[in-house]
């Protein structure tokens, strides 16, 4: 089925230890985004890609840095991942806002 | 400060009753609105969505009214049943000159549907 895929589903990380958050989609979307969502807080948006080429800071970007490695990837990097980013996190893609997003199932990460 | 607050962070229907979802914005900006829901352990799906030229957009059960003037909306269900029991995001973008522009969410409202 068409739509956007996260990896990995559940990561669990020691304060300190990096990885990369990968979102792929297939929609021929042009943006695409990386919101975090926390209890309650809601979703509030990391960086996003407007377009391939283009990455722009969102509400929470600090600790984050991300890639838009073509039209179909967006990954998220955390260099140096601290407990406070233990949180939810969802890709998403859009044609254009308006037109509403997909979003991935999420990534369920850990820091301890 | 949140652009999008959604006050009741949640809400118990009896089924087959309305469900009214609240929403209000603060930027004037803002020209188009969506609903989305959210169930555990799943990404959140578009539901409905609404234009500032529009005051109400209807799609089967699910009605969204704007009130531009007081900037608010509200998600109705009608008749609410226990599979909508979820997480309801509002959200609202600004779309000038056709440009790509970021949702910003509300915080969500768990709706729960009691049999």
């Amino acid at each position: 089925n068409a739509g956007v895929t996260q990896t990995p589903k559940f990561q669990v990380l020691k304060t300190g230890q990096s990885m990369t958050l990968q979102c792929a989609q297939d929609m021929n979307h042009n943006s695409m985004y990386w919101y975090r969502q926390d209890p309650g807080m809601g979703l509030r948006l990391i960086y996003y890609s407007a377009s391939e080429g283009t990455t722009d800071k969102g509400e929470v970007p600090n600790g984050y840095n991300v890639s838009r490695l073509n039209k179909r990837e967006f990954s998220l990097r955390l260099e140096s991942a601290a407990p406070s980013q233990t949180s939810v996190y969802f890709c998403a893609s859009s044609r254009t806002a308006n037109y509403g997003y997909t979003f991935g199932s999420g990534t369920r990460l850990t820091v301890v | 400060d949140q652009q999008v607050k959604q006050n009741s962070p949640s809400l118990s229907v009896q089924e087959g009753r309305i469900s009214i979802l609240n929403c209000d914005y603060t930027n004037s900006m803002f020209d188009y609105f969506l609903w989305y829901k959210k169930y555990p352990a799943e990404g959140p799906t578009f539901l409905i969505s609404i234009s500032s030229i529009k005051d109400k957009n209807e799609d089967g059960r699910f009605t969204v009214f704007l009130n531009k003037s007081a900037k608010h909306l509200s998600l109705h269900i009608v008749p609410s049943q226990p599979g909508d029991s979820a997480v309801y995001f509002c959200a609202a973008t600004g779309n000038s000159g056709g440009s790509n522009y970021k949702l910003t969410f509300g915080k969500g409202t768990l709706l729960t549907v009691n049999p």
